[in-house]
């Protein structure tokens, strides 16, 4: 059974720096990439980044390019988003999916982590 | 950047009845590769994730009821949910992966009860 769980809430000052996991298990770590999206409150979807868990390769949206880093863990089956610099407009739910190599699915989904950025 | 928009924002239907959402692109999501439209979509409840309902804009994912059905094709698709029921209550969401691995999300549509 294909699990996607994600770390707990995090409450951020600004300017900081977040760092959320995504543990897979239940299916072929390397044989799928990870792609983040985020959901501001009442808001809607926002793709942020993609990795390729096979060998690494990244691809982050625009608007958070160059604060945001994705990288994978093989021997936790895990990936790391981390997101520097943070602001208000950072709080959101993030959540982690699972992605096939056309892209066409992306079929399982994480639970999502609550980012709060507060002074 | 593909764009794409959803319309309605939100609508109410009454159970047993039709729910019709579309999603208009700003370019043709079309895949040469393929040979089929890189549009997907999701429903999302409150305080879940997304969950994949159609995929290559017309493909049920596994485990859905066959009253969800998507059509469209090159720029303007829609999704169809025949016979709406309680558990539909939602909010409704294109994406499309044509610039892969980029996606891009549509605004959402709310579909309730009426």
């Amino acid at each position: 059974q294909v699990h996607l769980v994600q770390s707990g809430s995090e409450v951020k000052k600004p300017g900081a720096s977040v760092k959320v996991s995504c543990k897979a298990s239940g299916y072929s770590f390397t044989s799928y990439g990870i792609t983040w999206v985020r959901q501001a409150p009442g808001q809607g979807l926002e793709w942020m980044g993609w990795i390729s868990v096979y060998n690494g390769n990244t691809k982050y949206a625009q608007n958070v390019q160059g604060r945001v880093s994705l990288t994978t863990d093989i021997s936790t089956s895990s990936v790391h988003l981390e997101l520097r610099s943070l602001g208000s407009d950072d709080s959101a739910v993030y959540y982690c999916a699972r992605v096939f190599g056309d892209f066409a699915k992306v079929d399982y989904w994480g639970q999502g982590t609550l980012v709060t950025v507060s002074s | 950047d593909i764009v794409l928009t959803q319309s309605p924002d939100s609508l109410a239907v009454s159970l047993g009845e039709r729910a019709t959402i579309n999603c208009k692109s700003s370019q043709s999501v079309l895949s040469r590769f393929y040979n089929k439209s890189s549009l997907a979509w999701y429903q999302q409840k409150p305080g879940q994730p997304p969950k994949l309902l159609i995929y290559w804009a017309s493909i049920r994912e596994s485990g859905v009821p066959d009253r969800f059905s998507g059509s469209g094709s090159g720029t303007e698709f829609t999704l169809t949910i025949n016979s709406l029921q309680a558990e539909d209550v939602a909010v409704y969401y294109c994406q499309q992966y044509y610039n892969t691995p980029s996606l891009t999300f549509g605004g959402g549509t709310k579909v309730e009860i009426k």
